[in-house]
């Protein structure tokens, strides 16, 4: 079945660590996103893709990275995690055209200690 | 880039009566109007969208509206039933999404 798939879906981290969040999509999207969440708040775009190669920064600043090697798969990484980087991270694809409906992974919920 | 503000951002209604969420936005070459419904500890889903060459879409008990020309856009829910409850997003696009900051709709029993 077509899905969005983020690993792992919850994490709890000492500050410092460097961590990767996974999410692999098996919609065959070309755009992929990067949100980050606090419970029931705003949805913040950090980071997106339209492809192999292509990575831009979103509307919100954030010390994360991001990689896109292959078409199914945005990890996103932080070198060094810190409290304030406690939130919710949602992945997203979106389809083809400049309008195609996004669709949503189900999140990873991070806690840094 | 696009704004995108939304009203109210909590709404209380009676189980049974409609609820209404307003959305504005400010780049008029948007052309994409999609809205979410994220239940407590879920994703947010996609629930019902519209393009800017339609002014109205229905689908069973939820409608959206859009009047281009005002720039706002906006939901509505008949006959609501306490699995409404949820924060309900909307978000207009040119080439990526913008999100309104969201509404916590409850439906009391």
């Amino acid at each position: 079945e077509a899905d969005i798939y983020q690993t792992p879906r919850y994490l709890v981290i000492g500050t410092g660590k460097k961590i990767t969040l996974e999410c692999s999509q098996t919609m065959g999207h070309d755009k992929m996103y990067w949100y980050q969440q606090d419970p029931g708040m705003e949805l913040h775009l950090i980071h997106y893709s339209y492809g192999v190669n292509s990575t831009e920064k979103g509307d919100l600043s954030s010390e994360s990275t991001v990689s896109r090697i292959r078409t199914e798969h945005f990890p996103l990484t932080l070198e060094s995690a810190r409290p304030s980087h406690t939130s919710q991270y949602l992945c997203a694809s979106s389809g083809p055209g400049p309008s195609g409906e996004q669709y949503f992974g189900p999140g990873t919920r991070l806690t840094v200690t | 880039g696009e704004n995108v503000e939304q009203h109210p951002s909590t709404l209380s209604v009676q189980e049974g009566d409609s609820a209404v969420i307003k959305c504005t936005y400010s780049d008029s070459a948007s052309n994409y109007f999609p809205w979410y419904k994220q239940e407590l500890g879920k994703r947010p889903q996609l629930i019902i969208d519209i393009r800017s060459n339609v002014g109205e879409k229905k689908d069973q008990r939820i409608a959206v509206t859009l009047n281009k020309t005002a720039k706002h856009f906006s939901l509505h829910i008949t006959e609501t039933q306490p699995e409404d409850s949820a924060v309900y997003f909307c978000a207009a696009s040119i080439y990526k999404l913008s999100f309104g900051a969201g509404t916590t709709v409850t439906v009391r029993a």
